[in-house]
């Protein structure tokens, strides 16, 4: 959906470097989501934000850590990358039009580290 | 750990017949939702139906849900090349009012052959 952008769209790096992976929409939502997929598996949530000055730990938030500085935006990071947090990456966002949470997804950032 | 158990996990059909795939989840549920993902790229939502309905249509997909059985399936008829996608659910839990979160399946993959 274009109305969610994520950037770098691929990024390779080593074991121990910081990395953050960066959400933006135009949807005018509220709610925005990080999840993680590994392949041939389901999405696994790792934060989530209702508002701006709102932030939950999801299923696997360890190692992880975000910032939403507006609520357009909405970034994730690595402090010390390690490989087995090689994954493609999504950001969401909902606004829970009538009562229901519809998720609208980004093209993904697919992250390797070495 | 998943809400959702997607079956069966891969398909392979011929263009032009049916395709179903099945989803059984664990707790209460609010709505149960379907989203398609092409290979490598963000889920896009498909459709979704509440717990109250049984049956929802929309163009070539159907849904049904069994809450009593906690399950849910999704049918796609006269299926075509471009339907080669990973399909999940997700449900859309109940906490106390807030459907803050969905928890999702680990998917169906189908192809489709021409």
């Amino acid at each position: 959906d274009a109305d969610v952008t994520q950037t770098p769209r691929n990024r390779i790096t080593k074991t121990g470097k910081r990395i953050m992976l960066e959400c933006s929409q135009t949807k005018g939502h509220d709610r925005m989501y990080w999840y993680r997929q590994d392949p041939g598996l389901g999405l696994q949530l790792i934060y989530y934000s209702f508002d701006v000055k709102d932030i939950n730990k999801g299923e696997i938030s360890d190692g992880y850590s975000v910032s939403r500085q507006a609520q357009a935006k909405f970034s994730l990071s690595l402090e010390s990358a390690i490989p087995n947090q090689t994954a493609l990456y999504f950001c969401a966002t909902s606004d829970l039009q009538g009562g229901v949470n519809e998720q609208f997804f980004g093209p993904g950032t697919r992250l390797t580290v070495l | 750990s998943q809400q959702g158990e997607e079956d069966p996990q891969a398909l392979s059909i011929q263009e032009g017949e049916n395709a179903t795939m099945n989803c059984s989840y664990k707790t209460s549920i609010n709505n149960l939702q379907w989203y398609r993902q092409n290979s490598g790229r963000g889920l896009v939502h498909l459709i979704l139906i509440r717990s109250n309905e049984r049956e929802k249509h929309s163009g070539r997909l159907r849904v049904t849900l069994d809450t009593s059985k906690k399950s849910s399936s999704l049918l796609i008829t006269a299926s075509r090349a471009a339907d080669t996608a990973s399909y999940f659910c997700a449900t859309d839990a109940f906490f106390s009012g807030n459907t803050g979160k969905l928890i999702f399946g680990q998917g169906t993959t189908l192809q489709v052959k021409p």
